[in-house]
């Protein structure tokens, strides 16, 4: 059962415009939220992160909402750059320490932004 | 530059027949991580080291083990690999159980014939 969830397998802008990645989660006991990058041929890379004790996290031209009570949050990525062209992974993790370190990620978008 | 290092980035092993992959870092990171990510599927953590630590996901495979013999370097075994074992494996690297970011390599690729 998929705990974290990436409905969109991809999603295709044009440079310049707001691309807007969603993602879902079922397990209320997550209380972290990551987004990471994938280039092809790469390793995932961190790009932004959330705490449950905040709705918004900005950085640069990356933004992440959270909607606790939806248990839903999205990456807003303003301007977009054909750079950005990835797969966005959506993850999450339980309470620091403990058993709950481990990261569950959703399946990914594939986002294209097009010159 | 600190960094996740995977060897090979490609494998190609038969059905039945042993097969390493390798894992070092250059972070100093008490906690590394193996996930196994199919095709079009989200990564799968199948165990995790904290130091010398060893620590199994429930549903990782007995097929499945691995060693850390030192800070620097973790190994994936799988003792013998089946065509459902063909996926990327990718080892992250954490400062430890508190610190949320975890730290990717570039992956292995392994493909069973």
């Amino acid at each position: 059962d998929q705990q974290v969830k990436q409905n969109s397998p991809s999603l295709s802008v044009q440079e310049g415009r707001i691309s807007i990645l969603n993602c879902d989660y079922t397990n209320s006991m997550f209380d972290y939220f990551l987004w990471y990058k994938k280039y092809p041929a790469e390793g995932p890379t961190f790009l932004i992160s959330i705490s449950s004790i905040k709705d918004k996290n900005e950085d640069g031209r990356f933004t992440v909402f959270l909607n606790k009570s939806a248990k839903h949050l999205s990456l807003h990525i303003v301007p977009s750059q054909p750079g950005d062209s990835a797969v966005y992974f959506c993850a999450a993790q339980g309470r620091s320490g403990g058993s709950n370190y481990k990261l569950t990620f959703g399946k990914g978008t594939l986002l294209t932004v097009n010159p | 530059d600190a960094m996740v290092i995977q060897n090979p980035r490609y494998q190609v092993t038969q059905f039945g027949k042993p097969v390493t992959l390798s894992c070092s870092q250059t972070l100093n990171h008490n906690v590394m991580y193996w996930y196994q990510q199919k095709s079009s599927q989200a990564p799968k953590l199948l165990f995790h080291y904290y130091d010398k630590d060893f620590n199994n996901e429930a549903d990782t495979p007995d097929n499945f083990q691995s060693r850390r013999p030192n800070t620097s370097f973790c190994f994936l075994d799988i003792r013998s690999p089946g065509l459902g074992d063909a996926a990327m494996y990718l080892c992250a690297t954490s400062r430890d159980l508190t610190k949320r970011e975890q730290f990717f390599g570039p992956g292995t690729r392994l493909t069973v014939l």
